[in-house]
């Protein structure tokens, strides 16, 4: 596997709270992506970063923001967690030209 | 309508059999296509890349792409227990993983 490591696996989280979702990587590659799965809507994409401090806006962003400081983590955080971001949550990487994205294991997040 | 469709199946063969995943799309600008294998609570891994149109085997997989017709497929020969999983396209119109775009998945069962 692709040494990518996300934090928390499971959370369960109340409405209105904050949540910080941590990706770790040592392959040193340049783009992270985090991604949420549902049924229905396969994977999307709700921010990425190309770069430390360097983040763009996914398909999916609204309540979300996340930060790079370091090139190995990329943080996701639900600002005021709500029922419908219930989802899993992939991190993904690429390096520069290359196509194939690594995912991490995935956290499974719950809001009641 | 979203950007690619791709039946979520469940679809259930007996081992042995060949097996057809199928996508298709509505952006012509996608140049570049993937497929991912997702075991249960596990994260995507890149099973195919192809870009244009056109075939490529691996092993027992085959990847088409038939921009013509905005189609993608995955043929599995001598289908196998291990190749349950769900499968999942994704495309993209630049090199790189940064702006894929994921069908649903289809989850497939190969029944010994």
């Amino acid at each position: 596997d692709a040494g990518i490591t996300q934090s928390p696996r499971h959370k369960v989280t109340e409405t209105g709270t904050p949540v910080t979702l941590r990706c770790h990587q040592t392959e040193n590659h340049r783009y992270m992506y985090w991604y949420r799965q549902d049924p229905g809507h396969g994977l999307r994409l709700i921010h990425y970063s190309y770069g430390v401090k360097d983040t763009d806006k996914g398909e999916v962003s609204d309540g979300y923001s996340v930060s790079r400081s370091k090139t190995e983590d990329f943080l996701l955080t639900l600002e005021s967690a709500t029922s419908s971001q219930t989802s899993v949550y992939f991190c993904a990487t690429t390096g520069t030209g290359n196509t194939e994205a690594f995912f991490g294991q995935g956290t499974r997040l719950t809001v009641v | 309508q979203k950007e690619v469709e791709q039946d979520p199946g469940p679809l259930s063969v007996p081992e042995g059999a060949i097996v057809s995943l199928n996508c298709t799309y509505s952006n012509s600008a996608f140049q570049y296509f993937m497929w991912y294998r997702q075991y249960s609570r596990k994260g995507p891994e890149l099973l195919m890349y192809t870009y244009s149109s056109g075939n490529k085997e691996d092993g027992r997989f085959t990847a088409q792409v038939d921009k013509s017709s905005k189609y993608i497929s995955l043929f599995i020969r001598d289908s196998q227990p291990s190749d349950s999983a769900t499968y999942l396209c994704a495309m993209s119109e630049i090199q790189g993983a940064q702006k894929l775009v994921f069908g649903q998945g289809t989850r497939l069962t190969i029944n010994p």
